[in-house]
């Protein structure tokens, strides 16, 4: 199956500091890519969805400016949680969907564990 | 976001029993079901899809789809504690969003 890598797999920071999570589709190329965070004991909920050379798109309630989304190549989307508080320590999580040959299975990342102090 | 509902459990079943997971969707649009299945403090990996009404198997899994119904399960055979995991349903009517159940917890009891 497809890999997608995830980097960093835990992160520890103070509170009001920003944080990059990279994801990366390794043996393919990604035009989008998904992001998605998951609280303790909940399912995974979709932020957005990154797309290559251009604007993420968010889900309604997420905040653009507060989780910031870069897809500058076909493999590599970032997402930054800037100015991050306690209430933002979740797991997130990213995932692609290979083009050619593919069942059209989202491939997920290993997710990045974010807590803030 | 669209809803896909799961009973959270937890299920329990002891070993070499069947477990049976159950979803339903409210998009009537959605096209393609995925099981996936969660390990704690891991990402999500693929257990099957399906995309047609009926039965489709895969080793011990059997996935059932019912379009008319909203509904699609899982079903594993031969329950092994190794199966213990949250599984969770994913439905997805344009290929590109997915939507995610809650997850239904299931311990597999030795």
């Amino acid at each position: 199956g497809a890999v997608v890598s995830q980097h960093p797999s835990w992160v520890i920071c103070k509170s009001g500091t920003s944080v990059k999570i990279e994801c990366r589709s390794l043996d393919f190329q990604a035009t989008t890519m998904f992001w998605y965070r998951q609280f303790p004991k909940q399912s995974l909920m979709l932020m957005a969805t990154s797309n290559e050379g251009s604007k993420a798109t968010y889900e309604q309630g997420v905040e653009k400016d507060k989780f910031l989304i870069n897809h500058a190549s076909l493999t590599l989307s970032t997402l930054t949680v800037t100015s991050a508080h306690p209430e933002d320590s979740s797991f997130y999580i990213c995932s692609a969907i290979p083009g050619q040959g593919n069942t059209g299975e989202l491939f997920f990342g290993e997710g990045s564990r974010l807590t803030v102090l | 976001q669209k809803e896909v509902e799961q009973n959270s459990g937890p299920l329990s079943v002891p070993e070499g029993a069947i477990a049976s997971l159950n979803c339903t969707y409210s998009d009537r649009g959605s096209q393609s079901f995925f099981w996936y299945r969660q390990y704690s403090g891991k990402s999500p990996e693929l257990i099957m899809f399906i995309y047609s009404n009926g039965d489709k198997e895969d080793g011990r899994f059997t996935a059932q789809l019912n379009k008319a119904s909203q509904y699609v399960s899982l079903l594993i055979r031969d329950s092994q504690p190794s199966d213990s995991a949250t599984y969770l349903c994913a439905v997805t009517a344009t290929g590109n969003q997915f939507y995610f159940g809650t997850g239904t917890s299931l311990t597999v009891i030795p």
